[in-house]
């Protein structure tokens, strides 16, 4: 089974302008949730998707969206992008909701300037 | 709010001896708690999960304890090898969110 893959993995934008990043989960799973990488917070939890609804979000703010297509496949997009917003974004996947653990893609590395 | 500590940054142990790591977690009672392992430059790898009504759980040569009263987690790789060399996560969730703690760089040299 191929595994979670994301695009583009590498990303260089400009302070102001937005962003967006693409996940595929792996075959069959249905819940996607993205996640936020820095050096000085580590992991962050920003949203899950499950049958292309948001059933859970995170502490971020609205310029941090997403969606989820009937195949499953997620994008989430950033608006007004800042330089804080420099970070890895981890898209992961699992069979359902809570409880199930998770496969995570290689990440999108963001760099805002 | 709920707050997920591992013990230190980062832990440096000799090739064969058994590294152990601990997972805090305050403010909340998670059913279970998840282990992921994540190599620089790449996505977090699931290790182990262990649910509130489980002591102990072993997977070859990893072993995760759950002490719901200590509110604790401990996560012991035995024989451990230069290989295992990677940051290691705890993720006790809450309201079905994965709070990830900010890890432990587990060091094995030769």
């Amino acid at each position: 089974k191929a595994g979670v893959t994301q695009t583009p993995r590498y990303l260089i934008k400009t302070r102001g302008q937005q962003v967006t990043l693409s996940c595929s989960p792996i075959s069959g799973h249905r819940s996607v949730s993205w996640y936020q990488q820095t050096p000085g917070q580590g992991l962050q939890f920003l949203f899950e998707y499950f049958s292309e609804t948001q059933r859970n979000k995170g502490n971020f703010p609205g310029r941090f969206s997403g969606r989820q297509f009937s195949n499953s496949r997620s994008e989430m997009n950033v608006s007004t992008l800042e330089l804080g917003d420099s970070a890895l974004y981890l898209c992961a996947s699992s069979v359902g909701q809570g409880g199930y653990e998770q496969y995570f893609g290689p990440g999108t590395r963001l760099t805002v300037t | 709010s709920q707050k997920i500590e591992q013990n230190s940054e980062a832990l440096n142990i000799q090739e064969g001896k058994t590294a152990t790591l601990t997972c805090n977690y305050t403010n909340y009672s998670p059913a279970y708690l998840q282990w992921y392992r994540q190599d620089p430059g790449r996505g977090p790898v699931f290790l182990l999960l262990i649910r509130e009504n489980e002591k102990e759980k072993r997977k070859e040569r990893l072993k995760v304890t759950f002490d719901t009263t200590l509110k604790q987690s401990l996560f012991h790789i035995t024989a451990s090898q230069p290989a295992d060399s990677a940051t290691y996560l705890c993720a006790p969730p809450r309201a079905d969110k994965l709070i990830f703690g900010t890890g432990t760089r587990l060091q094995v040299f030769p």
